[in-house]
C-alpha cells in the first residue's frame, strides 16, 4: 500500500514565524503536491513537483515555498506566517506512468497562526 | 474552462437506504473522475475511478459510480447506506492539457450524512 506521512498532524505557530511542513511518500512517486483545504472552497493546490528539484506553482502559490530535494521528501514553507494561512494543508503522491493517476493523500497538518 | 461541481453541500439520508452523491465536470478530451472520502480529521482517501471502460465503477466500502458521457456527470452512490457512511466526500476530474504533469481538479466536496 501507498503511505504518505506528513510531520506533524496538528501545529500551533505565531504570526511571522517560518513554518516548515514537511511530506514523505514511500513508493517511488515522481509527482507530489500540496494542497490547502478550507471549508466551502474545497481543495487548493498551492504548489506540485514532478521531479526532484523541480517544482510548479499550482493556484494559490502567494506566501508559500516548497523544497524537493530528494524524491520521497517535499517540503512547504510558509515564510513568513500569517493568520489566513490558518488551514488543514494535505500533501499527496502520484507515480508518473500512465495507468498511475491516482493521488494517494496524507492524513493532513491541521495549522492554526496566532 | 476545466472544472468540477458538486451541487449539494450537504446529503441526508437514513441508514438502509439508498445514497446518491452528485457530481458533473466539464472538462476536455476523455474524463479521468475520481472520488475520494474524507472522515474527520483525516486526509482523503481513494474510493473509485473512472479512466475507460465499463460506466459503472465499483469502489471500496461497497461504492460505485456511473459515468455519464451525455450528461457529463459521475455520480457516486451505494444501495444501503451506513452511518459509518458519514463523511465529507470529493470528487475530482483531471486536467487534460496533455503530458504527465495533468493536476487533479476538486469539487467543493459534499457532506453525507447517514442517520440511524
Amino acid at each position: 500500500d501507498v503511505k504518505v506521512t506528513q510531520s506533524s498532524r496538528y501545529l500551533v505557530k505565531r504570526t511571522g514565524e517560518k513554518v516548515f511542513l514537511e511530506c514523505v511518500q514511500d513508493m517511488d512517486h515522481e509527482n507530489m503536491f500540496w494542497y490547502r483545504q478550507d471549508p466551502g472552497l474545497g481543495l487548493r493546490l498551492i504548489y506540485f513537483s514532478y521531479d526532484v528539484k523541480m517544482k510548479e506553482k499550482g493556484d494559490i502559490p502567494e506566501g508559500y515555498s516548497v523544497s524537493r530535494e530528494k524524491k520521497e521528501r517535499f517540503s512547504l514553507i510558509l515564510e513568513s506566517a500569517s493568520t489566513n494561512q490558518t488551514s488543514m494543508y494535505l500533501c499527496a503522491s502520484r507515480g508518473g506512468s500512465e495507468g498511475q493517476e491516482t493521488q494517494y493523500f496524507g492524513p493532513g497538518t491541521r495549522l492554526l497562526v496566532l | 474552462a476545466q472544472s468540477v461541481a458538486q451541487p449539494e453541500d450537504q446529503v441526508n439520508v437514513a441508514e438502509g437506504n439508498p445514497l446518491t452523491v452528485k457530481c458533473t465536470y466539464s472538462v476536455s478530451g476523455n474524463p479521468y473522475l475520481f472520488w475520494y472520502v474524507q472522515y474527520p480529521n483525516r486526509g482523503l482517501q481513494f474510493l473509485l475511478k473512472y479512466i475507460t471502460g465499463d460506466n459503472l465503477v465499483k469502489g471500496s466500502y461497497g461504492f460505485e459510480a456511473e459515468f455519464n458521457k451525455s450528461q457529463t456527470s459521475f455520480h457516486l452512490k451505494k444501495p444501503s447506506a451506513l452511518v459509518s457512511d458519514s463523511a465529507l466526500y470529493f470528487c475530482a476530474v483531471r486536467e487534460n492539457y496533455g503530458g504527465a504533469t495533468n493536476k487533479l481538479i476538486f469539487g467543493t466536496g459534499t457532506l453525507l450524512a447517514v442517520q440511524p
